[in-house]
């Protein structure tokens, strides 16, 4: 089974200052790979995936995400942080389950303050 | 855009009750999922649904759960007798068919928090 890695369970950053959630991946194909975020009292929504094609890839609210296979990470990141990023973000992986259907397993989740 | 509904959006039971939570998915969706959130942990997968069958089902998912999609449009899980331990977010999930890359990609509702007293 595929599993994903969460490094830090809190991450607190400036306003205006870099923005990097890490997440390791474990899988033995190519992985589908997606970060979540969750606002609090709310779901969970998709802020980027990647399938194939390019690795670098760019998702809503100004975030991204490399795939970097040789040193299997998924890293989020954004340039500037805003006080509406405060929220819980998820790094998540797409396999197929045993009836060939894909499911996602999720990490624990990074919540990330921003300080004003 | 489209989204997921479920109701309740938060339930209180006692132990030993049955509690159906309730899943709108998105209506040209075919996958189904639920999954759950324990307060303060990872978000764990239950069951996934397609073609009105179980497509697979973690540990968690043991006899005391159920899933049903009765109608249709809603998707249904019931617990038949809570523990303390079912307390937590539940999620609703649906899919489309896979994207030309291969990937399903999960439409999460906003969850049902069940209480278990």
């Amino acid at each position: 089974a595929q599993s994903v890695t969460q490094l830090g369970s809190h991450v607190s950053v400036s306003e205006g200052a870099l923005v990097l959630l890490r997440c390791n991946y474990s899988s033995s194909v190519p992985p589908y790979l997606f970060w979540y975020v969750q606002y609090p009292n709310q779901g969970l929504q998709l802020l980027l995936k990647y399938t194939t094609g390019a690795t670098l890839v760019k998702g809503i609210n100004g975030f991204e995400a490399e795939f970097k296979k040789s040193e299997t990470s998924f890293h989020l990141t954004k340039p500037s942080a805003h006080m509406s990023d405060a929220a819980e973000y998820f790094c998540a992986v797409s396999d197929k389950d045993s009836g060939g259907y894909q499911k996602v397993t999720f990490g624990t989740g990074t919540k990330l303050q921003v300080i004003p | 855009e489209p989204e997921v509904t479920q109701t309740p959006s938060h339930q209180v039971t006692q132990m030993g009750q049955e509690v159906i939570l309730r899943c709108v998915p998105i209506s040209n969706h075919l996958y189904f999922y639920w999954y759950r959130q324990i307060l303060g942990q990872k978000v764990e997968f239950l069951v996934s649904f397609y073609n009105n069958e179980i497509s697979e089902k973690s540990e968690i998912f043991d006899d005391q759960f159920s899933v049903e999609r009765p109608d249709g449009s809603n998707f249904t899980l019931k617990i038949r007798s809570t523990k303390l331990e079912d307390s937590a977010m539940y999620f609703c999930a649906s899919s489309d068919i896979e994207d030309h890359s291969g990937a399903n990609v999960l439409t999460f509702g906003a969850g049902s928090r069940l209480t278990v007293l």
